[in-house]
Parts: C-alpha cells; sequence; structure tokens
C-alpha cells in the first residue's frame, strides 16, 4: 500500500520561500496525479495544487503567483515552494495521490507536517 | 467561481442514521463528482466516498453517497453510527476555472 511522508522546515520566516517534499513509498510516483493541500490550526481544507508525473502542473488561482511544485521519479519523490510566505501561510501541509481520470480528488494522504511562518 | 456549502455541525445518537448535506453554489452539481473526506481529531483527512458514490476499500457499507440536482447538493450518509465516526467530514468538487474546490466542513458529533 503507498504510503506518503512530507518533510521540510517546520519554520520559515516571513517573505522568505516555504519548501517541502513529499517521498512515495510502497509504489511507483510514475503515470499519477499528485497534490498538495494544506489547513491552517482550526480551519478547513486548501487546495494548493496538483503535478503529474510529466511536470504537468495546476495550480490554486489563488496562490498560483507563489506556488511552484516540481516532481523527481528518480526518488519517488515530489515537492513544493512557496515564495514570500507571511503569517497566513502558516498550516500543516498534505500531499497526496490523486484518484484520477475526472475524481479531481485525493485517494490517500500523507500524515502531514506543520509549518509556521514566524520571524 | 463556485463554493461548496456545508452545515457547521451535526450531531446524532449511536446506531442512527445521519446526512450531511453539501450544495454547491454554482454550476450542476452533477457536472463533476464529489468526494467525502473524514478527519478524526490530530489525523489526516481519509476518503470515504468518491465520485459522488463510491466506497474505497476498507470503508464500511454504514458510508453511503448521493447527489440530488433537484437541490443542486451531495449527501453523505453515515448509518448504524458508531462513537469512531465522531470526526470533521469535507466534501469536494471541482471545475474547470476554480479546479479543486472544499466544503467548509462539518463536525459530527455522536452522542
Amino acid at each position: 500500500q503507498v504510503q506518503l511522508q512530507e518533510s521540510g522546515p517546520g519554520l520559515v520566516k516571513p517573505s522568505e520561500t516555504l519548501s517541502l517534499t513529499c517521498t512515495v513509498s510502497g509504489g511507483s510516483i510514475s503515470s499519477y496525479y499528485w497534490s498538495w493541500i494544506r489547513q491552517p490550526a482550526g480551519k478547513g481544507l486548501e487546495w494548493i495544487g496538483r503535478i503529474y508525473t510529466s511536470g504537468s502542473t495546476n495550480y490554486n488561482p489563488s496562490l498560483k503567483s507563489r506556488v511552484t511544485m516540481s516532481v523527481d521519479t528518480s526518488k519517488n519523490q515530489f515537492s513544493l515552494k512557496l515564495s514570500s510566505v507571511t503569517a497566513a501561510d502558516t498550516a500543516v501541509y498534505y500531499c497526496a495521490r490523486d484518484l484520477g481520470g475526472y475524481s479531481y480528488g485525493a485517494e490517500c494522504w500523507g500524515q502531514g507536517t506543520l509549518v509556521t511562518v514566524s520571524s | 467561481n463556485f463554493m461548496l456549502t456545508q452545515p457547521h455541525s451535526v450531531s446524532e445518537s449511536p446506531g442512527k442514521t445521519v446526512t450531511i448535506s453539501c450544495t454547491r453554489s454554482s454550476g450542476s452539481i452533477a457536472s463533476n463528482y464529489v468526494q467525502w473526506y473524514q478527519q478524526r481529531p490530530g489525523s489526516s483527512p481519509t476518503t470515504v466516498i468518491y465520485e459522488d458514490n463510491q466506497r474505497p476499500s476498507g470503508v464500511p457499507d454504514r458510508f453511503s453517497g448521493s447527489i440530488d440536482s433537484s437541490s443542486n447538493s451531495a449527501s453523505l450518509t453515515i448509518s448504524g453510527l458508531k462513537t469512531e465516526d465522531e470526526a470533521d467530514y469535507y466534501c469536494q468538487s471541482y471545475d474547470s476555472s476554480t479546479d479543486v474546490v472544499f466544503g467548509g466542513g462539518t463536525k459530527l458529533t455522536v452522542l
């Protein structure tokens, strides 16, 4: 069964770039769409974007100017960069494997990693 | 752009049946699939319904999903409620301009 694990700094300074990696184990990263989703404390879920293993991406229009996603199939990893962060970007960040097809939903999720934006 | 609106909270007794609604603000609820996610306290979300009414393997058949075009809404129904069903539930759908959208979440309390 595929497992996803997020990793990266838990603390990022305002105006800097948040960088996270999701490592996929128990299956190949190839031929799937992979997403990032975040959740501020006590609030709901927000979709950040998705990447296909070819490198093709789609981003949330509200975050598009600050988001970059990439994939490294040799390491079975995909990554998220979010630039010019503010306190509003403090959240638990989840990576997920998409259902595929016309579902546009998540099939399985990582455990999440808390990122705090603070000086 | 569209939004998905869920009740903030619902509660019901063990053994009973509860239904959580998810209303799409614009565009047809039938135009794109709806997923439902369960998030227990302190845990990451898990998928309980995908493609409107499909259950992933391992999800009990007490969980069912449906859509109603007349009310432009989707519903998650949980029958035979158990205390372990107490969680936040999120609906999610898509359109080509907004992409993925989540509902605000519903807190289910099993009294």
